[in-house]
């Protein structure tokens, strides 16, 4: 299975401010995707990030909040933009391998976000 | 709708007891199912792949078991330890989507 690098593991941010999190996967792999997880819950789907083209965003999520880069098939960067407390939370990247399901999905360590 | 359940949301067991998670889902035109560990404010390790050709995954002390027709898979972990300590996922990939459904999961403490 694919290894994804995710960085940074945390950071404390000021309210207004933004915070850009990146994802380098060790091999090649078709989409990615970015999760919250706020505080107790599951995991939430943000966007999903396709080489070449613009990020697909989910139900409540816009690109103006949370600009996503994917520059090619090993790299995506998520920004939290303007953030607010309620942004306080995990977030994650995943990827899916070349060969849809083989190996299952992998994810980031994840990004502990605290805003203040 | 795609729903994926968790029961129990959470539970404690003592040092050595094995543990039982269920999962269960709403339809059956599953790809595959994926059962994840989290640690307290970390990312999801992948523990086991099931296949939707397959009845079952093993790994060490852990055993997943799928069965399609009654839309269900247990996780089982044999001789717990406090090191299981931990949430554990349950997600299904589904035929004709690329994002997997997630339950909610089984938050387990393993009591020494």
């Amino acid at each position: 299975s694919a290894v994804i690098s995710q960085k940074p593991s945390r950071d404390i941010c000021q309210r207004g401010t933004s915070l850009t999190i990146q994802c380098q996967v060790d091999s090649q792999v078709t989409m990615m995707f970015w999760y919250r997880q706020q505080p107790g819950q599951s995991l939430t789907l943000i966007a999903t990030a396709n080489q070449g083209s613009e990020a697909t965003y989910e139900s409540g999520f816009v690109i103006d909040k949370f600009p996503i880069s994917r520059p090619n098939l090993t790299f995506s960067t998520l920004t939290v933009s303007n953030m607010s407390p309620e942004d306080s939370s995990i977030y994650l990247c995943s990827a899916v391998p070349i060969e849809r399901g083989a190996g299952g999905y992998t994810f980031g360590s994840g990004t502990r976000l605290t805003v203040v | 709708k795609q729903e994926v359940t968790q029961i129990p949301a959470a539970l404690s067991v003592p040092e050595g007891e094995n543990l039982v998670l269920n999962c269960s889902f709403t339809d059956s035109a599953i790809y595959n199912l994926q059962w994840f560990r989290q640690d307290p404010g970390k990312g999801l390790t992948s523990l086991l792949l099931i296949q939707s050709s397959q009845r079952e995954q093993t790994s060490g002390r852990l055993n997943a078991s799928l069965d399609k027709s009654s839309g269900r898979s247990t996780l089982y972990i044999a001789a717990s330890q406090p090191g299981d300590s931990a949430t554990y996922l349950c997600a299904v990939l589904y035929y004709g989507n690329n994002r997997l459904a997630f339950g909610k999961g089984n938050q387990v403490v393993v009591i020494p």
